[in-house]
């Protein structure tokens, strides 16, 4: 079974440009995640979907973020405009169920290191 | 709302047994679970608790007490592959897993 994959691995970009991030999970998982881990803290959650829908969109910083999950396969992360505070890895994650409910872990992808100068 | 929180680094050799803890703030948790990412990897999966005690997988056992939100995994015999960042993750039941902030373990020869 292919995993998760994300594209691109890295991107630099410069303040006030727009980057997209794609996130293809695993085939058949209807929960996918996108967080993002800033050097030396947490892996922080930014949005959930099932299948296409939102599930839950709390984490994500502010509207300069647009995400969304066509037809409920792969799912990209759009940045407009990006600022410096931007930078740091973006995950992708899928799961066939949830972890609290059906003891469904999350897989991951490698992220895309994202770099804003 | 949750929150985790992990020491930021351990330290141990080879073939010596290590626990990380996670103490954690949270309403209506559900579960306790613990991934590894080496550097520039992926976040992997090693273990999930949804109910109190000890759950053992090879040389990993992770244990969870929710009447002292507290969760710890203890690592075993543990070789110079096993230095990575670890995390506890909790959930609530429909929601996607909350991350602490990482355990870097070093393990030297």
């Amino acid at each position: 079974e292919a995993g998760v994959t994300q594209f691109p691995s890295h991107s630099v970009i410069e303040k006030g440009q727009t980057v997209t991030l794609r996130c293809d999970p695993i085939s058949g998982h209807d929960n996918l995640y996108w967080y993002r881990r800033v050097m030396g803290k947490e892996i922080k959650f930014l949005l959930h979907f099932v299948k296409e829908s939102k599930q839950d969109e709390s984490g994500m910083p502010n509207n300069r973020f647009l995400a969304e999950r066509t037809g409920g396969t792969y799912s990209t992360l759009k940045v407009q405009p990006a600022e410096l505070e931007d930078s740091g890895v973006y995950f992708c994650a899928s799961s066939q169920g949830l972890p609290g409910q059906y003891n469904s872990p999350l897989h991951f992808g490698n992220g895309t290191r994202l770099t804003v100068t | 709302g949750q929150s985790l929180e992990q020491p930021s680094e351990v330290t141990a050799v080879e073939g010596a047994i290590v626990q990380i803890n996670c103490t954690y703030q949270t309403s209506g948790f559900y579960g306790l679970s613990w991934y590894q990412q080496h550097d520039g990897g992926a976040p992997t999966f090693l273990s999930y608790n949804a109910l109190d005690g000890l759950e053992e997988t090879g040389r990993f056992s992770s244990f969870l007490s929710r009447s002292d939100s507290y969760g710890y995994l203890l690592l075993q015999e543990l070789q110079m592959k096993d230095s990575a960042s670890y995390f506890c993750a909790g959930d609530q039941a429909g929601t996607a897993l909350i991350f602490g902030k990482g355990t870097t373990l070093s393990v030297s020869s």
